[in-house]
């Protein structure tokens, strides 16, 4: 059973401060993806990850994957309140085709 | 441009009943999923299906049925409706890494 867990559970701050969420497990994936959740809407990809030690930027966002592919970061730089709602990190690993989430992080930023 | 279509968005069923919530697609994916999250928190994997005629359990399969007859169906059942079945349902789709979701139904058991 691929177990990813999410870090902090929450996370509340003002506009223009910095913000990160992790995303930990003890099994290998060959991708992972982080995801943006609004209330009453499905899931919208944000990233991809798939090469250890990989890390992609997305205007105000970086995502790292860590180097065994086991970890991965959310970094927001000046978040706004735009930013505000859950993120979901999730995985696929080589050997099966589930795609699994973690428990999720509700970020709210304050104006 | 439908993407994954998902129906009823919302359903309020008594304990016992029994129903099928539907997921469709139009990009000839072949992975399918069904997931449930409750207020606040991740999806949990229910079921999910490789391609037609293969289906397996995720997480949290009991109380639920699954079955693909064809690439672009893979509806969802619930026999025999629990208030723990009280949730929201999102159906997903994928070809490689990106999944698509549909805007999940609503279902509470009373």
């Amino acid at each position: 059973t691929q177990l990813l867990e999410q870090s902090p559970q929450f996370l509340s701050i003002q506009e223009g401060e910095n913000l990160t969420v992790y995303c930990n497990s003890s099994s290998v994936f060959s991708s992972l993806q982080w995801y943006r959740q609004e209330p009453g809407e499905g899931p919208v990809l944000l990233v991809t990850v798939v090469t250890g030690g990989e890390v992609k930027k997305l205007k105000r966002l970086t995502f790292q994957f860590g180097d065994a592919r086991k970890d991965s970061s959310l970094h927001i730089t000046a978040a706004q309140p735009g930013d505000t709602g859950l993120y979901l990190c999730a995985g696929t690993s080589s050997n099966d085709y589930k795609l699994s989430f973690g428990a999720g992080t509700t970020v709210t930023v304050r104006a | 441009n439908a993407g994954v279509t998902q129906t009823p968005k919302f359903r309020i069923l008594k304990i016992g009943q029994s129903m099928t919530l539907q997921c469709a697609q139009d990009m000839n994916h072949n992975y399918m999923y069904w997931y449930r999250q409750d207020p606040g928190m991740g999806l949990k994997l229910i079921y999910y299906s490789v391609g037609a005629g293969i289906t397996d359990k995720g997480e949290v399969p009991n109380g639920y049925n699954v079955s693909r007859s064809t690439t672009e169906d893979f509806p969802l059942r619930l026999e025999l409706a629990a208030p723990s079945q009280t949730s929201v349902y999102f159906c997903a789709s994928r070809r490689s890494a990106e999944a698509f979701f549909g805007q999940g139904t609503r279902l509470t058991v009373v």
